[in-house]
């Protein structure tokens, strides 16, 4: 059983379209986030949602928007593509009462733009 | 803020040798959480070990260990008998609230 799901894996369009990466989480986490890995490998938080709420809506352009239907889903919306967002894009989430912060991580989506 | 800095780019190890990668991290907060991840080929993220600061003793899972010091705000992973599937990029991350800040990441190279 996948705990963090992201749909598509892999994702390749053109410069000026919209796109939406999904990600779904079965572990009955509250906090969900969204994550952008550079071509160096580089890990930076983007969003964060917990609850349905936002709650970390780091420095990202405004072309990027989270969508969270429900506690289980948080989408990530792209409009406009620039081929500065080629990029791998993880989605992770975790519980707000565990002892830890662990968060587990989706499979990523690797975002090609041409 | 917070920073986590990982000053080894890249690495290599015999394998079933030991090898030790650094990380220091600068906070003024008393209670967080550290933890080491792994990323392999594969591209997904694996948690190695976590550490959390209120507890002296070092974590450890089975060949993974760390050394945390943290007057020094260091946390330095060790990997024993390495093996050619621990090859993989290591991120070393910190973690408070809901906030999680990664390091640049090792990449581990294992020699056969």
């Amino acid at each position: 059983d996948t705990a963090v799901s992201q749909t598509p894996k892999y994702l390749v369009t053109q410069m000026g379209n919209d796109k939406s990466i999904k990600c779904e989480q079965n572990l009955g986490h509250d906090t969900m986030y969204w994550y952008k890995q550079d071509s160096k490998k580089f890990l930076k938080i983007m969003f964060s949602y917990n609850n349905k709420e936002l709650i970390i809506n780091e420095t990202v352009p405004n072309r990027f928007s989270p969508k969270s239907p429900d506690k289980a889903h948080l989408n990530l919306h792209i409009n406009s593509l620039e081929l500065g967002d080629s990029a791998v894009y993880f989605c992770a989430s975790s519980h707000r009462d565990l002892p830890f912060d662990e968060q587990f991580f989706g499979p990523g989506t690797r975002l090609t733009v041409l | 803020a917070q920073t986590v800095t990982q000053s080894q780019p890249e690495m290599s190890v015999q394998e079933a040798e030991t090898v030790t990668l650094s990380c220091t991290y600068d906070t003024s907060e008393s209670d967080y959480y550290l933890f080491w991840y792994k990323q392999p080929p594969s591209r997904q993220m694996i948690l190695v070990i976590r550490q959390e600061a209120y507890k002296q003793q070092n974590a450890t899972e089975n060949r993974f260990s760390v050394n945390f010091q943290k007057a020094a705000k260091s946390f330095s992973l060790k990997i024993s008998d390495s093996q050619l599937g621990d090859a993989a990029m290591y991120f070393c991350a910190y973690s408070r609230d809901d906030k999680i800040i990664f390091g640049k990441g090792t990449r581990l190279h294992i020699l056969p």
